[in-house]
């Protein structure tokens, strides 16, 4: 079985820094998608980024990028520039690709909560 | 974008109670649904996975004589929580799969408090 490990239970950044969520998994699968979850105080959840694992090109999203080492089995957000807006629990996922169909659920890890100090 | 809908978002019910929460697809077909739980400043823990027309499937350590998942149509699933006790209070979200697609959508999640 899959699992996924965030090791940062708690992290904090200035307004305007860098910061960085580590999240590293475990399968013996070679296609995959890796996910960043972010949930808010409302609780709901916002996809922030996701990776396919057969694509070799860090996905970004605007202030949002990763560093995907497949070989590492790592998957590490980075957030620049952030904002107050940006203070949430942030999930790391994975999700196996089956040929077949769509329907595999997500794995999460247990979550880094993110503090934003103006 | 894709919107799944959850009803109630809040609900307190007594215990011995049985509760129904519904998770629909409002624009497109939900051909699979999947059933999480999220315990206060915890991570979401697969409950069941559901398919249209047929039985859920439920992950290990799950009742599902307590909870009873109904895939009925392509827009709706539900769960019932039956004879809800203290420690069933909890945050349930519904992820729905886009027929035909493999992208998933998020519900915004109901907040059960059993008295």
């Amino acid at each position: 079985a899959q699992t996924v490990t965030q090791s940062q239970p708690e992290m904090s950044v200035q307004e305007a820094e860098t910061v960085t969520l580590s999240c590293t998994y475990d399968t013996s699968e070679s296609d995959y998608y890796l996910f960043w979850y972010k949930q808010p105080p409302s609780r709901q959840m916002i996809l922030v980024i996701r990776q396919e694992a057969y694509k070799q090109q860090n996905a970004t999203e605007n202030r949002f990028s990763v560093n995907f080492q497949k070989a590492a089995k790592s998957f590490s957000l980075k957030i620049s520039d952030s904002q107050l807006g940006d203070a949430a629990m942030y999930f790391c996922a994975y999700r196996s690709l089956s040929r077949n169909s769509g329907n595999t659920p997500l794995v999460f890890g247990k979550g880094t909560r993110l503090s934003v100090i103006a | 974008g894709a919107v799944v809908s959850q009803h109630p978002s809040w609900v307190i019910c007594k215990s011995g109670t049985s509760v129904k929460i519904e998770c629909r697809s409002l624009d497109f077909q939900a051909t699979t649904m999947f059933w999480y739980r999220q315990f206060p400043k915890q991570s979401l823990m697969l409950m069941a996975t559901s398919n249209e027309g047929s039985k859920a499937t439920y992950e290990q350590g799950v009742e599902k004589d307590k909870f009873l998942i109904n895939h009925a149509s392509l827009t709706l699933s539900t769960l019932t929580v039956t004879s809800a006790h203290p420690e069933d209070s909890s945050f349930y979200i519904c992820r729905a799969l886009a027929g035909g697609s493999y992208e998933q959508y998020f519900g915004p999640g109901t907040r059960l408090t059993v008295t």
